[in-house]
């Protein structure tokens, strides 16, 4: 089992603001690693989102936002759309030398 | 712009080895490390492996969970990366993605991933 832990589904209507959780532990976000997430739409391989806990890539909307406080980081999506619909997750590195993602969350626009 | 392309055999018998290979197109795989994750069907992902090479130098990182029966090689004359994947179950079955990792400081990330090749375990 996954050692990063996301709640399974997160919901909003358009236009709202919504936060997905990952939360770790003293082995590897709370060690300083820092957290990246990937966008995974049905059917399609994941993609970059944040990088370095809250750094966006090129192309990547200012909707998008991330950050990291002690062993968890947050993922916040503000003025939700419907394109977002997807599975969003977490990964970081921990120090028991592997690559550890989250569980997943989806995220549906109601 | 570096693109992957992951390709293999769709159906594997259980206890064989699992052999797929990520062609790399738009760059140089050296200096870079190169990773496989897999996705089980309706599952999350796990990190299987990756590899850095730079002229003599060679590095692997594997998932302790399944360090006992992974390999992951590198052929340069044809920009490649392979996985092998021994003594396969069905819980082997998964989309399997390869991905370039970058770093920087305290930070690993996997960008681009190839589109994924599915492998089905099953006799």
């Amino acid at each position: 089992q996954s050692v990063l832990t996301q709640p399974p589904s997160v919901s909003g209507a358009p236009g709202q603001r919504v936060t997905i959780s990952c939360t770790g532990s003293s082995s590897n976000i709370g060690a300083g690693y820092d957290v990246n997430w990937y966008q995974q739409l049905p059917g399609t391989a994941p993609k970059l989102l944040i990088y370095g806990s809250s750094n966006r890539p090129s192309g990547v909307p200012d909707r998008f936002s991330g950050s990291k406080s002690g062993t968890s980081a947050s993922l916040a999506i503000t003025g939700l759309q419907a394109e977002d619909e997807a599975d969003y997750y977490c990964q970081s590195y921990d120090s028991s030398l592997s690559v550890p993602f989250g569980t997943g969350t989806k995220v549906t626009v109601l | 712009q570096v693109q992957l392309q992951e390709s293999g055999p769709g159906l594997v018998k259980p206890s064989e080895t699992l052999s797929l290979t990520c062609i790399v197109s738009g760059g140089s795989i050296s200096s870079y490390y190169w990773s496989w994750i897999r996705q089980p069907p309706g599952k999350g992902l796990e990190w299987i492996g990756n590899i850095y090479y730079s002229g003599s130098t060679k590095y692997n990182n594997y998932n302790p969970s399944l360090k006992s029966r992974v390999t992951i090689s590198v052929d340069t004359s044809k920009n490649q990366i392979s996985l092998k994947l021994s003594s396969v179950t069905a819980a082997d079955t998964a989309m399997y993605y390869c991905a370039k990792e970058n770093s920087y400081g305290a930070t690993n990330w996997f960008d681009p991933w190839g589109q994924g090749t599915p492998v089905t375990v099953s006799s």
